[in-house]
Order: C-alpha cells, then structure tokens, then sequence
C-alpha cells in the first residue's frame, strides 16, 4: 500500500551547522508535501510544505527540495539553533486527495540540536 | 491553528467505558480529521470528513466512532472495543481547495 519512508529516526547536530531529513514515498499519483515540527506534548505545525510542479521553496532557514522520479523530498534547516529541537514529520498526499486532503505520514525525525 | 479546540486535554477511561473527545473548530472548514499518534510513530488516520453528516474510515477506525452533525463539529468515540486506547489524539482540519491541514492542542488519553 502507499507509505511513507522518514530517515534518520534521529538526528543531533552542534548549533550552527545543517540538518538534512529525507523522506521517500511510494504513491506516484501524490502531489503535495507538507513537513510539521511538533515540540514535546505540542501539536504539530506545518513549518513548509511543496508542490510537484515545483522541485524547490524556501523560506529563511528552512528549504524543502523535491526530486519527483526517484520519489524524494527533505527537508534542508540551516544555522540550526537550540529553538529547533523538535520531532519532525514529513507527509505526502494520497491518490485521490485533491478532494479528500488525505496525508500519509513519516515516522518522525528527533532533531536535537546542541548549544 | 487557534480555531482548532480539543477538549479536554487529558481523559482517563475506565475498562468497558465509551469516552468521547471533542474537537471544534471556527475556521469555516469543510474537511476534519483525527489521528492516533503513538510514542515514536508518526500519525494514523482513524476517520476523516468531508462535509456534514458524511464521514470515512481511516486506517485504523476499529474501536472507533464518529459523527459531523455540525460543521464545526467532529467528536470522537472511543468505544470499549478499542483495547489499547492509551494515545495521543489529534484532530486537524483543512479549507477547501489545496490547503493544508492544520491541528488542535490533542488529547491525551489513558487508561484507569
């Protein structure tokens, strides 16, 4: 069935320096990916998200690349800071969810990132 | 995500009790959703709807129950039949067209 595939399960990385989280799917049909940040107990909030007509967006430290053929996209954080630990999901659209909104989730990634 | 509104933030259920969850929202959305999210997995769809009065199953709406009397409205069941019920449950909801779902606070269930 359709799945969504999220690496690493966890991730540390020192102040300052980049985090990359990569996440594969499987449903060719699906067209849109969201990433939520969810900080411990918190619901989870939608930070960027792509479109397939699209194979980059970013916004400030944040930046989601989209390879469409091999079915990837990640999630690009630069100049990490203490504020972005969290658990990250990445999520991609079902077959059919134009009109549903359907999501298919990732595992999550911890990120913590050391002062 | 402030016109989200789950209720109430935690809920203990006894063995062979129905409890329900609440979830509210003022942001004229037609589609509303709940997830079950364990300890370190993602979220599980449990039910989804489109407009009112019409609901799916999810993939995992055993030992669950739902209804969308109203627009704003999209509360929970979770029945006796749902034997491990301990979650953390969220409610999202989305606007029409390509918008993205967006969530309420959750509600975290145990078991007495």
């Amino acid at each position: 069935g359709e799945n969504v595939e999220q690496h690493p399960s966890t991730l540390s990385v020192q102040e300052g320096d980049s985090a990359v989280i990569k996440c594969t799917y499987s449903d060719s049909a699906s067209n849109y990916f969201p990433w939520y940040k969810q900080e411990l107990g918190k619901r989870p909030q939608l930070i960027i998200d792509i479109r397939s007509n699209v194979g980059e967006k970013k916004d400030q430290r944040i930046a989601v690349t989209l390879n469409k053929t091999a079915k990837h996209f990640s999630l690009h954080i630069t100049e990490t800071q203490p504020e972005d630990s969290a658990v990250y999901f990445c999520a991609a659209s079902m077959r059919g969810s134009s009109n549903t909104g359907k999501l298919i989730f990732g595992q999550g990634t911890t990120l913590q990132v050391k002062p | 995500d402030g016109g989200i509104t789950q209720s109430p933030k935690y809920l203990f259920r006894k063995e062979g009790q129905n409890v329900t969850l609440s979830c509210e929202q003022n942001l004229n959305h037609d589609a509303m959703y709940w997830y079950r999210q364990d300890p370190g997995q993602g979220l599980r769809l449990i039910y989804y709807s489109q407009i009112v009065n019409d609901f799916q199953k999810g993939d995992i709406a055993e030992g669950y129950s739902v209804s969308r009397e109203k627009k704003e409205s999209f509360p929970l069941t979770v029945t006796s039949a749902q034997k491990n019920p301990t979650a953390f449950y969220l409610c999202a909801s989305r606007g029409r067209g390509n918008q993205p779902q967006h969530f309420g606070d959750g509600t975290r269930l145990s078991i007495l």
